[in-house]
């Protein structure tokens, strides 16, 4: 069945860049999601990608998308200790449509 | 806008008895809702799938007659835990689709708690 990888921690120092890193098994994916999750929160969508795009930019955050390699990846810059937060990639055949299919969560730890 | 609220935020009951979770779209109507269940330091798992007026599609493994949905409008699904067990304590998560975009919005979650 599809499958969504992530790794279960990061730790970077507050100011430096974070990327986490999310692989994916279903090759028919057409929307790949980030979300933040804050403790005692509901999920909170930070950005998308469409199949057919290699890179979106969106403020301090840039995704990028290897459709090749089944690899996303999301890039925080300049990481406060808002950012804080549990971090899932998630993808979707139809869109909204579809129900998700979501990693098991990045943990991201800000080191003042 | 797409705010999706759900009810209650937490419930603790016993085991062998039934609850209700409500997931309402409120300012939009949801041509689908889903359910989620998410284990600590787990990743959201997909319950089912329901559309207004219809039967819920199930995910593989999802007992139906344990986990009974009803989506009776536009902007109102529920989830009901029949003869609930300690194993069913989880984070119960919904999402709504209003059909417009790629997007699904989600719920704030129902912690349920089973002793």
């Amino acid at each position: 069945g599809e499958d969504v990888e992530q790794s279960l921690f990061l730790s970077v120092r507050e100011g430096d860049s974070s990327v986490i890193n999310c692989t994916y098994t279903d090759s028919s994916s057409t929307y790949l999601y980030w979300y933040k999750q804050e403790p005692g929160a509901g999920l909170q969508l930070l950005t998308y990608i469409f199949s057919n795009m290699d890179m979106k930019q969106d403020q301090r955050l840039t995704v990028l998308l290897n459709k090749k390699d089944k690899h996303l990846s999301l890039r925080i810059a300049d990481t406060q200790t808002g950012d804080s937060a549990i971090y899932f990639c998630a993808e979707s055949g139809g869109g909204g449509a579809d129900g998700l299919t979501f990693g098991k969560g990045t943990h991201l730890i800000i080191q003042p | 806008g797409a705010v999706v609220s759900q009810h209650p935020s937490w419930v603790i009951c016993k085991s062998g008895t039934s609850v209700k979770i409500e997931c309402r779209s409120l300012d939009f109507q949801a041509t689908t809702m889903f359910w989620y269940r998410q284990f600590p330091k787990q990743s959201l798992m997909l319950m089912a799938t329901s559309n207004e007026g219809s039967k819920a599609t199930y995910e593989q493994g999802v007992e139906k007659d344990k986990f009974l949905i009803n989506h009776a409008s536009l902007t109102l699904s529920t989830l009901t835990v029949t003869s609930a067990h300690p194993e069913d304590s989880s984070f119960y998560i919904c999402s709504a689709d209003r059909g417009t975009d790629y997007e699904q919005y989600f719920g704030p979650g129902t912690r349920l708690t089973v002793t």
